[in-house]
């Protein structure tokens, strides 16, 4: 099952951090762990991926657990333009399954 | 770099009748994607071209819906005849070699079948 597990909704303020948590409790050792994002009338666009260390890139930050069952992105400063829809994808190497997302809400 | 171009954007059909939808994948990418999202779902893919060859097509309704990838460039997704729960946004994306590179995803068809 390469199903993720991730709450439906968040709120944030604006130019706060926003940590956004995904559980993957049946993931296997290669499987990496992708985040996109969808904003309104968009399709997805990528965030960040990885497999076991935590990763920064200019857009967040990805926070693996030790186990590797569980993982967290960190939005720094969240803005208005981050509102959006998240996904957070468990690649088996086949493909990328999307499941419901965790939909952002970023008030002023 | 100019994106993944999708058309036509917006796409209205009464049940029964056939549609295409057309994508051009960024130059080079080898791999092309064909998403359908239903409102309030994640996109769930549909089928997989590497170059011009199907990669997974398990999740394709293939007793209505066709696509085909000429030549390893463009690619057209049809639909032959329309279902009312075909109403949907249908995504297209590449990547530059298999699914677990980066995926760029064109802006999607709108298609509502009444």
């Amino acid at each position: 099952d390469a199903k993720t597990t991730q709450p439906n909704s968040m709120e944030s303020n604006e130019e706060e951090p926003v940590h956004l948590p995904c559980n993957h409790s049946t993931i296997s050792g290669t499987d990496y762990i992708h985040w996109y994002r969808q904003l309104p009338s968009q399709g997805p666009e990528y965030v960040i991926h990885g497999l076991t260390s935590n990763v920064n890139n200019r857009m967040a930050s990805l926070a693996i657990a030790e186990d590797r069952k569980s993982s967290t992105l960190i939005l720094h400063r969240a803005t208005l333009r981050d509102a959006a829809v998240y996904y957070c994808i468990r690649d088996a190497g086949n493909m990328l399954t999307f499941g419901g997302g965790t939909r952002l809400m970023v008030k002023p | 770099e100019a994106g993944v171009a999708q058309s036509p954007r917006y796409k209205i059909i009464e049940k029964r009748q056939s549609v295409a939808f057309w994508c051009n994948p960024i130059s080079g990418h080898a791999t092309l994607y064909w998403y359908q999202q239903i409102l309030g779902q994640g996109p769930k893919l549909l089928i997989q071209f590497q170059n011009n060859g199907v990669v997974d097509d398990s999740q394709l309704p293939k007793d209505r819906f066709s696509a085909e990838r000429l030549k390893g460039v463009d690619s057209t997704l049809k639909i032959q005849p329309a279902k009312l729960e075909d109403s949907a946004v249908y995504l297209c994306a590449s990547s530059a070699w298999g699914s677990t590179d980066t995926q760029y995803f064109g802006p999607g068809t709108r298609l509502t079948v009444l």
